[in-house]
């Protein structure tokens, strides 16, 4: 069975400072792992994601996340944080089920950046 | 067109009404799916379609009943819906997991849908 953790429900950081967010999971299979952002009221949006190919993954507006597999660990860094990234933060680990992609997600963490 | 979308952004409905909510993509894939979020929590399986088959019921009451009439279009259909049913629900669509690998899923706006 799939699990994914968030360590964090909220964080907090100032604009132009590094942001963190934390994201373990635990998978029986090489898992495919996603960040998605969700601003409020809004869809989800797919921030980057890794497949078995490069462990230190880019995505958009500056997120990375680099895939460690001896700590399953998935976190999320960006080096300074601007105030369009107050969002909300969804980790996701997914592997293959049945011919479907069996997905789940962290409970998420919400970022806050202050001024 | 890397766009999924979803109609009524919006919606409140008593609980005896019927209606539709209606989720579209025309980037040829394969797999739908919809997704129900309360407030300040992950988005919650509902169903997936495959191939225009419906392939996953995550246990979901039958006053909930998906239709996915060709492979761009994705509905669900409501009635008889309770209170506790108010929540965001959102339509996603990927390559089919099986040919694709492990796609990421695009994800619609959204429908607010509130229960009287």
């Amino acid at each position: 069975a799939q699990s994914v953790t968030q360590l964090d429900s909220h964080v907090s950081v100032s604009e132009g400072t590094p942001v963190l967010l934390r994201c373990n999971y635990s998978s029986s299979y090489s898992p495919s792992l996603f960040w998605y952002v969700q601003h409020p009221n809004k869809g989800l949006q797919l921030l980057l994601k890794y497949t078995s190919a490069a462990t230190l993954v880019k995505g958009i507006n500056g997120f990375e996340a680099e895939f460690k597999k001896s700590e399953t660990s998935f976190h999320l860094t960006k080096p300074s944080a601007h105030m369009s990234d107050a969002a909300e933060y969804f980790c996701v680990v997914s592997d293959q089920s049945g011919g479907y992609q069996k997905v789940t997600f962290g409970i998420g963490t919400k970022l806050q950046v202050i001024p | 067109d890397t766009e999924v979308t979803q109609t009524p952004k919006h919606l409140v409905m008593g609980m005896t009404n019927k209606k539709s909510l209606k989720c579209e993509q025309h980037m040829g894939h394969r797999a739908m799916y919809w997704y129900k979020q309360k407030a300040k929590k992950p988005p919650e399986l509902m169903f997936v379609y495959s191939y225009e088959k419906l392939s996953i019921n995550e246990s979901v009451p039958s006053r909930f009943s998906p239709e996915c009439p060709n492979s761009s279009l994705l509905n669900l259909h409501l009635h008889a819906l309770q209170p506790e049913d108010s929540a965001l629900y959102l339509c996603a669509s990927s390559q089919e997991g099986r040919l694709a690998g492990a796609a990421e899923q695009y994800f619609g706006p959204g429908t607010r849908l509130t229960v009287t």
